[in-house]
């Protein structure tokens, strides 16, 4: 079964951080682009980052440029989100998906449940 | 990277066709043929419907169908069913190198 399994999220105070994984299986993961996705509660969707097959292209809405980092372990079937300078508009659900092609700006198909952040002090 | 614009809400009674639209610029809708669109149920992950403009995934209805023109692309639902009220959101690849979500449209089956 192809499958997208987020943790890593919590509860953190503004200016804290956090690293998001996202575990694979019943795939080739190091065949297909993957991101993450964030909805804020009762919004809409947000792209959030995006890392091609091989880790060798990534990209960041401007949202929170500077502050996350995309980075896959291909040889661990995962995928991770390291947020520094977290801010009370990050609170969210983190979803990460995967795509149909190898990079991360085509159509995403599987998606995880997705992992809850919360920034509150 | 400002959100793509797609109407609040849309409905239709069953047997119906809607179609949805989703507004960019040139630097996105316009620009590239990685549009795509997903349905999202309540407290639900999104569902990928379109993909390139006008691919359907493997398991998706043939009654859901995408196009694009100029910076506007579109997504037909055909022979509407109660199923098909959801959220639904388009998704553009943008010159900036990273992708860009709609503002969502609420699909309701009268």
């Amino acid at each position: 079964e192809v499958q997208l399994v987020e943790s890593g999220g919590g509860v953190v105070r503004p200016g804290g951080s956090l690293r998001l994984s996202c575990a694979a299986s019943g795939f080739t993961f190091d065949d297909y682009g993957m991101s993450w996705v964030r909805q804020a509660p009762g919004k809409g969707l947000e792209w959030v980052s995006g890392i091609n097959w091989n880790g060798g292209s990534t990209g960041y809405a401007d949202s929170v440029k500077g502050r996350f980092t995309i980075s896959r372990d291909n040889a661990k079937n995962s995928l991770y989100l390291q947020m520094n300078s977290l801010r009370a508009e990050d609170t969210a659900l983190y979803h990460c998906a995967t795509t149909v092609n190898t990079d991360y700006y085509y159509g995403m198909d599987v998606w995880g449940q997705g992992t809850t952040v919360t920034v509150s002090s | 990277q400002s959100a793509l614009t797609q109407p609040a809400s849309v409905s239709g009674s069953p047997g119906q066709s809607i179609t949805i639209s989703c507004t960019g610029t040139s630097s996105d809708v316009g620009g590239y043929n990685f549009v795509s669109w997903y349905q999202q149920h309540p407290d639900k992950a999104p569902k990928l419907m379109i993909y390139d403009v006008s691919n359907r995934p493997s398991g998706v209805s043939n009654r859901f169908s995408g196009s694009k023109s100029g910076s506007t692309a579109s997504l037909t639902i055909s022979g509407l069913q109660a199923e098909d009220e959801a959220d639904y959101y388009c998704s553009s690849y943008t010159s900036s190198s990273t992708n860009v979500f709609g503002t969502g449209t609420k699909v309701t089956v009268l």
